[in-house]
């Protein structure tokens, strides 16, 4: 099973700053990574896929870069809408697919 | 619009069963993967449970392994999850997932239902 490892678990930011998440990977699983973003009370939202492609309709503040084990995302200018919790997920190697535990981006 | 929605939630004894559904639409069902991924109370994400598009093929969790089983019907457009053996930590918000391996061959996971809560508890 690969484990994913997220820092810092909680990341207080002021709205119009930037926010880097970090996500590691027990083993390389090259760019086979995904992020997600998950607001309270809602299901997750896919953001980026490949390591660094975002998905359809997620804005240009979202970026995501990395491989083999080290991946970050990066939020460029927070928004209100921002705040939430991010996961990252390998699908090199399954199964099991496995998610990281998360970093809640919460307003500072 | 790509619609998922869960039922068949709800309360449930330890030792009991249940079943979980998923209706889904603005898709070709029967073209995609689909996945069951849980979530605890206040905790994170697991997927527990991958079915190929015909439902020949399915992968498991080890910690649902033997006691859950996932099915599809294509001619209804649905995801199942049949839940054996249930335990206080498989209380959980149980999301009916489409991954996008038929598009990229990648199982990474495109759109989630809201997601239905199950708690185990006597």
């Amino acid at each position: 099973e690969i484990v994913m490892t997220q820092s810092p678990a909680t990341l207080s930011v002021s709205p119009g700053e930037r926010a880097t998440l970090s996500c590691r990977a027990g083993q390389s699983i090259n760019r086979n990574l995904a992020w997600y973003q998950q607001r309270p009370g809602q299901a997750p939202r896919l953001l980026i896929y490949g390591a660094s492609t975002r998905a359809t309709g997620i804005p240009p503040r979202f970026s995501g870069g990395g491989s083999g084990t080290e991946f970050t995302l990066t939020i460029s200018s927070l928004q209100s809408e921002d705040f939430a919790v991010y996961y990252c997920q390998q699908y090199h190697n399954w199964p099991p697919l496995t998610f990281g535990g998360g970093t809640k981006v919460e307003i500072k | 619009e790509v619609q998922l929605m869960e039922s068949g939630g709800g309360l449930v004894q330890p030792g009991g069963s249940l079943r979980l559904s998923c209706a889904a639409s603005g898709f070709i069902f029967s073209s995609h993967d689909m996945n069951w991924v849980r979530q605890a109370p206040g905790k994170g994400l697991e997927w527990i449970s991958n079915i190929r598009t015909s439902g020949d093929v399915t992968n498991y969790a080890d910690s649902v392994k033997g006691r859950f089983t996932i099915s599809r019907d294509n001619a209804k457009n649905s995801l199942y999850l049949l839940m054996n053996s249930l335990t206080a930590e498989d209380t959980a918000v149980y999301y009916c997932v489409r991954d996008n391996a038929v598009l990229t061959g990648y199982y990474f996971f495109d759109y989630w239902g809201p997601g239905t809560l199950v708690t185990v508890s006597s």
